[in-house]
């Protein structure tokens, strides 16, 4: 069985602060991926990034940057000098590697950021 | 771009009705999946479909059935709406290299009185 666990619910932040959402997750696969969404008020999540369990490097991009640590099985989600736009909904999800090509994916809980101006 | 649109934004039903949601992809993806979304449960998977005409029940299938008759439709329907299936219903789709992106329609708000 697979689970993903975002620890907070909410996060109300000032802009210009950095802020980092937490997630962590179980799984017995051996290989999978990890991958962060986000939710605008619009409704449609947005693909962020994706991750194989193999490659540890942290990534940036822009803003954003993420930190993957299989010793603790946590993919968390760092947004420097949030802004206004980066108010969304924001959710970690898991996927097994192996198997059928139709590998479900688990969501969180879901993070609710909200930065203020 | 993929785009995946769902047919509708928000849509009211009285309980006992017969409701359909229509998804529609574009990029020629095997993969569709159909979720819902609530407050504190994130999104949980309903039914996927890996063909046409075939489909597979995800975590949380009751009160649901599914229909896929060609490869960019998938469609969602609920036999006899309840008010305990008031929620948001995202659709979304994907190609058949496990290492894909899953791509997500704008989802329908369905309220059912």
């Amino acid at each position: 069985a697979q689970k993903v666990t975002q620890a907070q619910t909410e996060i109300s932040v000032v802009e210009k602060e950095d802020v980092t959402l937490d997630c962590v997750y179980e799984t017995r696969d051996t290989t999978y991926y990890l991958f962060w969404y986000k939710q605008p008020p619009s409704g449609e999540l947005v693909f962020l990034i994706r991750r194989n369990s193999f490659d540890e490097q942290n990534e940036i991009s822009g803003r954003y940057s993420w930190n993957f640590q299989k010793s603790t099985s946590s993919f968390n989600f760092t947004i420097t000098a949030s802004q206004v736009v980066d108010s969304a909904v924001y959710f970690c999800a898991l996927r097994p590697a192996g198997g059928t090509s139709y590998g479900k994916l688990t969501f969180g809980q879901g993070t609710i950021l909200t930065v203020h101006p | 771009d993929v785009k995946v649109t769902q047919s509708s934004r928000y849509l009211v039903k009285r309980t006992g009705e017969k409701v359909f949601l229509e998804c529609v992809q574009d990029m020629d993806h095997e993969n569709m999946f159909w979720y819902r979304q609530d407050p504190g449960l994130g999104l949980r998977l309903i039914y996927f479909s890996y063909d046409v005409k075939m489909k597979e029940k995800g975590d949380i299938p009751e009160g649901y059935s599914v229909s896929r008759e060609k490869k960019e439709r998938f469609s969602l329907i609920l036999e006899s709406a309840s008010t305990n299936q008031t929620s948001m219903y995202l659709c979304a789709s994907r190609g058949a290299n496990p290492q894909e992106t899953q791509y997500f329609g704008p989802g329908t708000r369905l309220l059912v009185l």
